[in-house]
């Protein structure tokens, strides 16, 4: 079967780093993507990865290990803007993207 | 102006009504695709499209239809709408390529009463 896991929720504080974790079980695998979703707004596309390793833009990193079902997405010097959910989603053997539930991460003053 | 358009924003219905949620791009994509988004669940996909006639089922077509009129318009359609649909729909396109990020368009509130 197809299985993408994250945690439902997280907090952190204004000016911190957090860390939101991805793991995945899927029928073939064509990269994974990141995108970031305000409340009632559409998803938008933070990064992709296909190869093992990190992937750095701006304050935002994506990790992936593809031996291990694994990633994550970092964010660093948190502000309040980036209070959103966060939305792993693979690509499968067919193209198609498997989207996992999300995380919705809470930023704290 | 918005490459991704959707139309309407928020519809209210009642059970047993057909209601039809239109999508509008000028990304130029050839691949289009309708998602719904229920509370604490992940995207599902209902439907895609990679050019004009060419329709493809997700993993929950079931009670519903839609129709890819031309490149830049892709349209959903409930035939007779139940409660359970009620979620908040997105439309997507993707450009050419395997590996390209889907553009979401501003989403659908729909309530089925």
């Amino acid at each position: 079967g197809q299985n993408i896991d994250q945690p439902t929720e997280m907090t952190a504080t204004e000016g911190a780093i957090v860390q939101i974790n991805c793991t995945y079980q899927t029928s073939g695998f064509n990269g994974l993507f990141w995108y970031q979703q305000h409340a009632g707004e559409a998803p938008t596309f933070l990064s992709y990865n296909v190869l093992d390793g990190l992937e750095e833009k701006g304050r935002f990193s994506s990790f992936l290990s593809r031996s291990k079902g694994y990633s994550y997405l970092l964010l660093k010097e948190l502000q309040m803007k980036d209070s959103a959910s966060y939305l792993c989603a693979i690509m499968d053997s067919n193209y198609q993207l498997i989207w996992g539930a999300g995380t919705k991460l809470i930023i704290k003053p | 102006d918005a490459d991704v358009t959707q139309t309407p924003r928020n519809r209210i219905t009642k059970t047993g009504k057909r209601i039809m949620l239109e999508c509008s791009q000028t990304k130029g994509h050839d691949r289009m695709y309708w998602y719904r988004q229920d509370p604490g669940l992940g995207l599902q996909l209902i439907y895609y499209s990679f050019d004009v006639k060419d329709i493809n089922k997700g993993e929950i077509s079931d009670g519903y239809s839609v129709s890819r009129q031309a490149q830049a318009k892709f349209s959903l359609s409930l035939e007779s709408a139940i409660p359970n649909q009620t979620a908040l729909y997105f439309c997507a396109t993707r450009g050419p390529g395997d590996v390209n990020e889907q553009f979401f368009g501003p989403g659908t509130r729909l309530t089925v009463l």
